[in-house]
């Protein structure tokens, strides 16, 4: 069974310019989540789809970051502008269904450093 | 509004030895999953232990247990017969009726030759 896969793993911009992160969750999961990792700590979650609705994006800086999940598979995280503080480690994560009962599944991440 | 808390930063096993990572949690709600993640160097993520609120048993995976005392909100994790690939991070996390992980900072363990 193919894992979670996300592109690209690493990404450089300057501050102020936009950026694009793909997700492809495994077949089948209902549910997709962000999470934003910086360095040192822990992850945090930014959104949460469950099929191609949004279940919480309380955390989400929606001035700058948006996130669509079309056709409930694939989904995008996007930043415009970026600033020097959003970079970070993006984890996309998908699991069966909302819930501890279902375990998340974690993709590679995408490394974004903003200069 | 739930928080988990891991307050070593970071610990150092000798290999074939035991080690135990502590950590705590603040809720209000009594039904709740509480989990340790291990990030390894490459960072994919991969859930080792899970431990349901309401189950009394203590949850059990080859040589990774936990210690959960609920009364006292603590959740800690033991290796046993550490191995050089254990070295990771490792990140406790909860999640409740909203379904919402909340990790701690986490942990950063060595495993020594």
């Amino acid at each position: 069974e193919a894992g979670v896969a996300q592109s690209p793993r690493y990404k450089i911009i300057e501050k102020r310019q936009s950026v694009a992160f793909w997700c492809n969750p495994i077949s089948g999961h209902a549910t997709l989540y962000w999470y934003q990792q910086i360095l040192g700590q822990g992850p945090k979650l930014l959104i949460q789809f469950q099929n191609n609705g949004v279940v919480d994006d309380s955390q989400l800086p929606k001035d700058r970051f948006s996130a669509e999940r079309l056709k409930g598979v694939d989904s995008t995280l996007k930043i415009q502008p970026a600033k020097l503080e959003d970079s970070a480690v993006y984890l996309c994560a998908s699991s069966l269904g909302p819930g501890g009962s279902y375990e998340q599944y974690f993709g590679p991440g995408t490394r974004l450093t903003v200069t | 509004a739930q928080t988990v808390t891991q307050s070593q930063p970071e610990m150092s096993v000798q290999e074939a030895e035991t080690v135990t990572l502590s950590c705590t949690y603040d809720t209000s709600e009594s039904d709740y999953y509480l989990f340790w993640y291990k990030q390894p160097p490459s960072r994919q993520m991969i859930l080792v232990i899970r431990q349901e609120a309401y189950k009394q048993q203590n949850a059990t995976e080859n040589r990774f247990s936990v210690n959960f005392q609920k009364a006292a909100k603590s959740f800690s994790l033991k290796i046993s017969d550490s191995q050089l690939g254990d070295a990771a991070m490792y990140f406790c996390a909860y999640t409740g009726a909203n379904s919402k992980l909340t990790f701690g900072k986490g942990i950063t363990l060595s495993v020594r030759p």
